[in-house]
């Protein structure tokens, strides 16, 4: 198994440009999460998927949308970059299988947003 | 919303010695709580986890304790090795059974000094 993988691992983006970060999975985990980690704040939650079909928003949502059409997949948008969104993002799955529920992370996709 | 907070921000310790990192949460229904160890450059590690229905949990010279009633769980490093050094997160999940919404501490740079 790959586990969670993540691409690009880098970008470098100017402001209002738009794209899209890819997160796939290949433990057929039902959950699914995006998280962004800046100096001193620790991982915070984007948005979170509990299966294909549903997503929820997480503690930062604000600029970011995420679809959750397969069980594999869960890329997150966005639509215009600001500076502010310049970051480290983690995409983690997770299954429910009794008292083994561990989210593994993917290896994470660096953005700077000029 | 779950609110988790984690100190100290920084731990130095010599190589041998015992390092307590703490984490205090705010929503009375979470009941995983897992830790979580970053390297430099590297994706977070799930290295120990505990439920609401255990107070304490031990894996060889790692253990997490759980104090409910206070809402605050601690991690206990024992014969710190250099290894150790990295930055150490701890999360709670506020949604029961679901591991995909991991709301985390600000993360703490431990420092083992040989």
């Amino acid at each position: 198994n790959a586990g969670v993988t993540q691409t690009p691992k880098f970008q470098v983006l100017k402001t209002g440009q738009s794209m899209t970060l890819q997160c796939a999975q290949d433990m057929n985990h039902e959950y699914m999460s995006w998280y962004r980690q800046d100096p001193g704040m620790g991982l915070r939650l984007i948005h979170y998927s509990v299966g294909a079909g549903i997503t929820d928003q997480g503690e930062v949502p604000n600029g970011y949308n995420v679809s959750r059409s397969t069980t594999e997949d869960f890329p997150l948008r966005l639509l215009s970059a600001a500076p502010s969104q310049t970051s480290v993002y983690f995409c983690a799955s997770s299954k429910t299988s009794g008292l083994k529920e561990t989210q593994y992370f993917g290896p994470g996709t660096r953005l700077l947003v000029l | 919303g779950e609110n988790v907070e984690q100190h100290p921000s920084t731990l130095s310790v010599q190589e041998g010695d015992s390092a307590v990192i703490k984490c205090t949460y705010s929503d009375s229904a979470s009941n995983y709580f897992p830790w979580y160890k970053q390297e430099l450059g590297k994706r977070p590690q799930l290295i120990i986890d505990i439920r609401s229905n255990v107070g304490e949990k031990k894996d060889q010279r790692i253990a997490v304790t759980l104090n409910k009633t206070a809402k605050h769980f601690s991690l206990h490093i024992t014969e710190t090795q250099p290894e150790d050094s990295a930055v150490y997160f701890c999360a709670a999940s506020p949604l029961s059974g679901n591991t995909g919404k991991l709301i985390f501490g600000q993360g703490t740079t431990l420092q083992v000094k040989p």
